[in-house]
């Protein structure tokens, strides 16, 4: 069964600390990895993807690291701050219409 | 704003009753996907259009029903409504086959009492 396993379930990290979330997935056609960011009471919202052709991409203070060969990728975010409190799901999709979504992460980040 | 309308953002209703949630997708996006998220949960996959067709089931309970109209928009039926059934119910959208991005729209509450 196709699955991308997330943690941690929950995170909470000091403002201007580095915030690290992780994902596996099983499914080596798997070829599109995006993160999504969700605040209370709305949707979640696309915040950084990758494809596996390359190793990490970086937006700003998110960066995606994907590691290929353990069929891994990870989220970091820099000198988090507390709006960035929010709970975070990473995904993947085998290039077609279909996409897999984590269990999510809900974090912190305490002032 | 993702350009995903979702209708209504608030509802409540008592056991046993029956509801529709509405569906706008983004201008030109083929593709709608339904999730219910429940406190404290993920994202449960729920079904799938592309286009008009069912493409995908997940766990959809039987009492749960979706379609999609000729103008793409969706709509999802919950009928015989049980306390349990209070979440949100998201659409997304998304442009079709070979895209992967999907867009969520702002839910839609739904308590049932």
């Amino acid at each position: 069964q196709q699955q991308v396993k997330q943690s941690p379930q929950s995170l909470i990290v000091q403002k201007g600390g580095i915030s690290i979330i992780n994902c596996a997935y099983e499914n080596t056609a798997f070829d599109y990895f995006p993160w999504y960011q969700q605040f209370p009471g709305k949707g979640p919202a696309l915040l950084i993807a990758i494809r596996p052709d390359v190793s990490e991409k970086k937006e700003g203070r998110f960066t995606i690291s994907f590691n290929k060969s353990a069929k891994q990728f990870s989220l970091h975010i820099m000198d988090s701050q507390p709006g960035d409190s929010a709970t975070y799901f990473c995904a993947a999709s085998p290039g077609d219409d279909k996409i897999i979504f984590g269990k999510g992460t809900r974090l912190h980040i305490l002032p | 704003d993702s350009g995903v309308t979702q209708t209504p953002k608030h509802l409540i209703t008592a056991t046993g009753q029956r509801v529709t949630l509405r569906c706008s997708p983004r201008s030109g996006d083929l593709s709608v996907y339904w999730y219910q998220q429940s406190l404290d949960q993920g994202l449960q996959f729920l079904i799938h259009y592309y286009n008009g067709e069912e493409r995908a089931k997940g766990n959809i309970l039987e009492r749960f029903s979706a379609q999609q109209f000729p103008d793409l928009h969706s709509e999802l039926n919950l009928s015989s409504l049980e306390l349990g059934d209070s979440a949100l119910y998201f659409c997304a959208s998304g442009q079709g086959r070979l895209i992967n991005t999907i867009y969520f729209g702002e839910g839609s509450w739904l308590t049932v009492v």
